[in-house]
């Protein structure tokens, strides 16, 4: 089953504009990553949060996680046509004894240039 | 590309047939992970190892999977007897360690029973 729901399932903006996706998560973390996937095509790493902190940046991508509220957000600033993917959220639990990652449902971005 | 590789990339099959999937993971990682994912979902965990042991499988895998690690090097999973239901791709990642946390993904097989 899906560890919990990234919101919105879809976003279409222009290029250049920012786009926010949040993902909302049900149990304890170790740490919440990003990855990027595009149609049909596997997954990108892009970003890990460890459970302790609040804030990570990496080039264009910020990434915020709020445990108290079981929820992250990852913002791509500037985006780009090239952009375009599917992108998840993955969590690893402190209930489960293995490193499995545990993915959202998903956010469809399309950038128009 | 990540490093992590995937044969094949496309499989089709007849409904009852057996496939057998490959991934050869990042040389240095010891931890290997198979996923499915299905159309407009998100990745769900099937197994994983440490280096040659399973150590973990998840109730998705029903008695139909098959997965090994045979020298600790590239993985195999197998279907036999294949069904509609088993349509999806399945993704390989890897990891550094325990605890090592970012895993590195093949580009998938995608599978279609017919």
């Amino acid at each position: 089953s899906q560890q919990g729901e990234e919101d919105p399932q879809a976003l279409s903006i222009q290029e250049g504009e920012n786009a926010t996706m949040n993902c909302s998560y049900k149990t304890s973390i170790n740490n919440l990553q990003w990855y990027r996937q595009n149609s049909g095509r596997g997954l990108v790493h892009l970003i890990l949060i460890r459970s302790n902190e609040r804030e990570k940046h990496s080039g264009r991508l910020r990434v915020t996680l709020d445990t108290s509220k079981k929820s992250s957000s990852l913002l791509i600033t500037a985006s780009r046509a090239a952009d375009t993917a599917s992108y998840f959220c993955a969590t690893d639990s402190l209930s489960y004894n293995t490193d499995k990652l545990i993915f959202g449902t998903g956010t469809r971005l399309q950038v128009f240039p | 590309d990540t490093g992590v590789s995937q044969d094949p990339r496309h499989k089709i099959t007849k409904r009852g047939q057996n496939v057998t999937f490959r991934c050869d993971p990042i040389s240095e990682h010891n931890r290997l992970y198979w996923y499915r994912q299905t159309l407009g979902q998100g990745p769900e965990f099937l197994t994983y190892f440490q280096n040659e042991a399973q150590l973990e499988k998840s109730r998705l895998l029903s008695d139909r999977f098959s997965a090994e690690r045979p020298k600790g090097s590239f993985s195999t999973l197998e279907i036999q007897r294949t069904e509609q239901g088993d349509s999806a791709m399945y993704l390989c990642a890897s990891s550094l360690g325990q605890g090592a946390k970012t895993q590195y993904f093949g580009p998938g097989t995608r599978l279609l029973v017919l």
